[in-house]
C-alpha cells in the first residue's frame, strides 16, 4: 500500500516554461511534506517542504503547493532551466514516527532547450 | 566538512559472499538511516539508528544487519548475498528538525 504516490514516472518541459511535478498521498496524519532532488550517481538532496497547516511555500524558483482536502501536493519550478532536469521525490513525514520519511516512486524530469 | 559519505561507491558480489558498507557522517547528527532503491521503486528503509549504539528495523530489514558503534559510523552488513539485494543502497543521517542528508549511494550487483 503505497502512502505516497507519484503518478508520472517522467516529465519534459521547455526551458522557460514552468514545470509542475504531482504528489498523492493517502495518510491524513503526515505533519510535513518534502521535495528531494536527484541527479545520477547522486544522493537526493532536498529541494523544499512544506507544514501540513500550511497551502504554499516557496523559495525562489520552487514553490510548493499542499491540497489537503484532496490529499495533493504539487512542485512549480518557474521557469525551468537545463539544470533542473533530475528524478524529484517526493516524501512525507509524521513526527510521532521518529521523522521516518515515507517516499514516492519519483518523477523524471527533463528540461528541453 | 564531507557531510555523509559512503564506501565503497560499487561492489559487484557472488550469490552467498558477505560484505559490509560503511556510512560516516561528520555532522555529529544523532540519526542515521540506510535506504535501498530500486528502479521504478521510492527509497525504502532498511535499518535506522537513533543514537549511537541503537539500531532499529526499517520497512525492509531481513537479509541485512547494521551496527552503530560510534557516533559517526553506521555500517550496514549483508551475510549472505542474494541477486534480490542487487540494489542502489543510501545512507543518510538527519538534523533535530527532520531534514535527511544523503551519501551518494553504493551499487551492489549480486550475481
Amino acid at each position: 500500500d503505497q502512502q505516497v504516490k507519484q503518478n508520472s514516472p517522467s516529465l519534459s518541459v521547455q526551458e522557460g516554461r514552468i514545470s509542475i511535478l504531482n504528489c498523492d498521498y493517502t495518510n491524513s496524519m503526515f505533519d510535513y511534506f518534502l521535495w528531494y532532488k536527484k541527479y545520477p550517481a547522486e544522493g537526493p538532496t532536498f529541494l523544499i517542504s512544506i507544514s501540513s497547516i500550511k497551502d504554499k511555500n516557496e523559495d525562489g524558483r520552487f514553490t510548493v503547493f499542499l491540497n489537503k482536502s484532496a490529499k495533493h501536493l504539487s512542485l512549480h519550478i518557474v521557469p525551468s532551466q537545463p539544470g533542473d532536469s533530475a528524478v524529484y521525490f517526493c516524501a512525507a513525514l509524521t513526527m510521532d514516527s521518529n521523522y521516518q520519511l515515507i517516499w514516492g516512486a519519483g518523477t523524471k524530469l527533463i528540461i528541453k532547450p | 566538512n564531507a557531510g555523509v559519505t559512503q564506501t565503497p561507491k560499487f561492489r559487484v558480489l557472488k550469490t552467498g559472499q558477505s560484505m559490509t558498507l560503511l556510512c560516516a557522517q561528520d555532522m555529529n547528527h544523532e540519526y542515521m538511516y540506510w535506504y535501498r532503491q530500486d528502479p521504478g521503486m521510492g527509497l525504502r528503509l532498511i535499518h535506522y539508528s537513533v543514537g549511537e549504539g541503537t539500531t532499529a528495523k526499517g520497512e525492509v530489514p531481513d537479509g541485512y544487519n547494521v551496527s552503530r558503534l560510534k557516533k559517526q559510523n553506521f555500517l550496514l552488513g549483508l551475510e549472505s548475498a542474494a541477486p534480490s539485494q542487487t540494489s542502489v543502497y543510501f545512507c543518510a543521517s538527519r538534523t533535530g528538525t527532520g531534514m535527511q542528508y544523503f551519501g551518494p549511494g553504493t551499487r551492489l550487483t549480486v550475481l
